[in-house]
């Protein structure tokens, strides 16, 4: 398996404009997680799925965030409007057997967003 | 909230030398530890998880230790390489079935 894909791995936008990240998790992981990082905050949970349900979104920081998982194999993070302080690195991950929280995480390499 | 405390913050260390970091979380209701490697542009990686007190895992000359009942873990790197630099990420799910929380980290700068 190629692992957990994200794309873009750089993205740089204008404030206000509209940006859309996406994830591939490992085929057969019923878990996806999306995840922010920032100096400040370090890694920060913003929302995951459970065989594509939206499970927890407590840590979408506003509206402006939404995040969809349609199928298995696929989701996307938006963020619109865009702002300066959304720049960071949003990381996707994915796992399976989490019940007693001892399967790892295996995350995508990122998505480094500029917003200017 | 579950709260995961790491440090140091950053570390420099010379090659060769040998190296520990902390890592530290509430110790009510403890369910697992997570100790993640994460360099720059890549993926983070999973090193250990640990979900025994007492428990002790190896790969390479990375090592970990837990302490359930005192709430801490620590990361030891032996003879450290260039190659170790790194982000050092541990994490605690807050329950039995809600997801990771990690600390901020420890960033290690191996100089050659």
């Amino acid at each position: 398996d190629a692992g957990v894909i994200q794309s873009p791995r750089h993205e740089v936008t204008e404030m206000g404009q509209e940006v859309t990240l996406r994830c591939k998790p490992i085929s057969g992981h019923d878990y996806l997680f999306w995840y922010r990082q920032t100096m400040m905050r370090g890694l920060e949970l913003l929302i995951y799925f459970n065989n594509n349900v939206p499970i927890d979104d407590s840590g979408m920081p506003e509206d402006r965030f939404s995040a969809k998982m349609p199928n298995a194999s696929f989701s996307t993070l938006k963020i619109q409007p865009s702002e300066p302080r959304d720049s960071a690195v949003y990381f996707c991950a994915s796992s399976f057997l989490r019940t007693t929280n001892t399967g790892e995480l295996f995350f995508g390499e990122g998505s480094r967003l500029t917003v200017l | 909230i579950l709260n995961v405390e790491q440090s140091p913050q950053s570390l420099h260390v010379q090659e060769g030398d040998s190296t520990n970091f902390t890592c530290s979380f509430p110790s009510s209701n403890f369910y697992a530890l997570h100790w993640y490697r994460w360099e720059t542009a890549k993926s983070p990686e999973a090193l250990f998880v640990m979900t025994l007190n007492g428990d002790e895992k190896k790969k390479g000359r990375i090592s970990a230790t837990l302490n359930t009942k005192e709430g801490y873990s620590y990361l030891y790197i032996k003879g450290s390489q260039p190659e170790d630099s790194a982000t050092y990420l541990c994490a605690s799910p807050g329950s039995g079935n809600t997801p990771l929380v990690f600390g901020k980290g420890t960033r290690l700068s191996v100089i050659a």
